[in-house]
């Protein structure tokens, strides 16, 4: 089975920040790998599906990039609402969720 | 529009089995796949299952031996069953609907998510 690896655990950023998140596969995922974010008490929600596609509706400071074993998210200037864990998923080689990031602020 | 809804027991007495109902509107269950997807509390998202398009499933090889999904298709309701249910398998448990033809898949629409407690 495919693992997962999502650094940092926990990241704190202050408002305006540029944040960058990572997730590593334990093999080659061909770009099949969304993100998603979790509220709290709340429903997951898609941000950006097959690497780089953001989902309508989101925000165009998500963005994300990778290929390979190695995926970012990024966000290009942190806002208060953007405080969730966030979550990357692969869909290469069964279907696997990272352990993901809390996103706290500064 | 779109929209899932999980119901279910709430408490589970262990080594019983679970079943929990997903009932969807605003889309069609020959023409969308359901997943179900849990989290224990203040843990990760885990990938449990899924019925396709064509009734087909597949499942998580980790729980594979214990759940079943099928679905009522004239109800819009997709059905998960678990057996032999034990205190780690206490989470919120979600459907959502799979989208996107090759390469794309990706969980667009989710429910709000049922608490299942497991204990005596």
């Amino acid at each position: 089975d495919i693992q997962m690896t999502q650094s940092p655990p926990v990241l704190s950023a202050s408002v305006g920040d540029r944040v960058t998140l990572s997730c590593k596969a334990s093999q080659n995922i061909n770009k099949n790998l969304d993100w998603y974010q979790q509220k709290h008490g709340e429903a997951p929600k898609l941000l950006i599906y097959y690497t780089n596609n953001l989902q309508t509706g989101i925000p165009s400071r998500f963005s994300g990039s990778g290929s390979g074993t190695d995926y970012t998210l990024t966000i290009s200037s942190l806002q208060p609402e953007d405080v969730a864990t966030y979550y990357c998923y692969q869909y290469n080689s069964g279907y696997t969720f990272g352990a993901g990031t809390k996103l706290e602020l500064k | 529009q779109v929209q899932l809804k999980e119901s279910g027991p709430g408490l589970v007495q262990p080594s019983q089995t679970l079943s929990l109902t997903c009932t969807v509107s605003g889309l069609s269950l020959t023409s969308n796949s359901v997943s179900w997807i849990r989290q224990p509390p203040g843990k990760g998202l885990e990938w449990m299952g899924v019925i396709w398009s064509n009734g087909g499933t597949d499942y998580n090889s980790a729980i594979k031996s214990r759940l079943s999904i099928s679905r009522d298709t004239s109800k819009s309701q997709v059905f998960l069953k678990m057996n032999s249910l034990q205190t780690e398998d206490t989470a919120m448990y979600f459907c959502a609907r799979g989208e996107g033809g090759p390469p794309y898949w990706y969980f667009d629409f989710w429910g709000p998510g049922t608490m299942v407690t497991v204990s005596s």
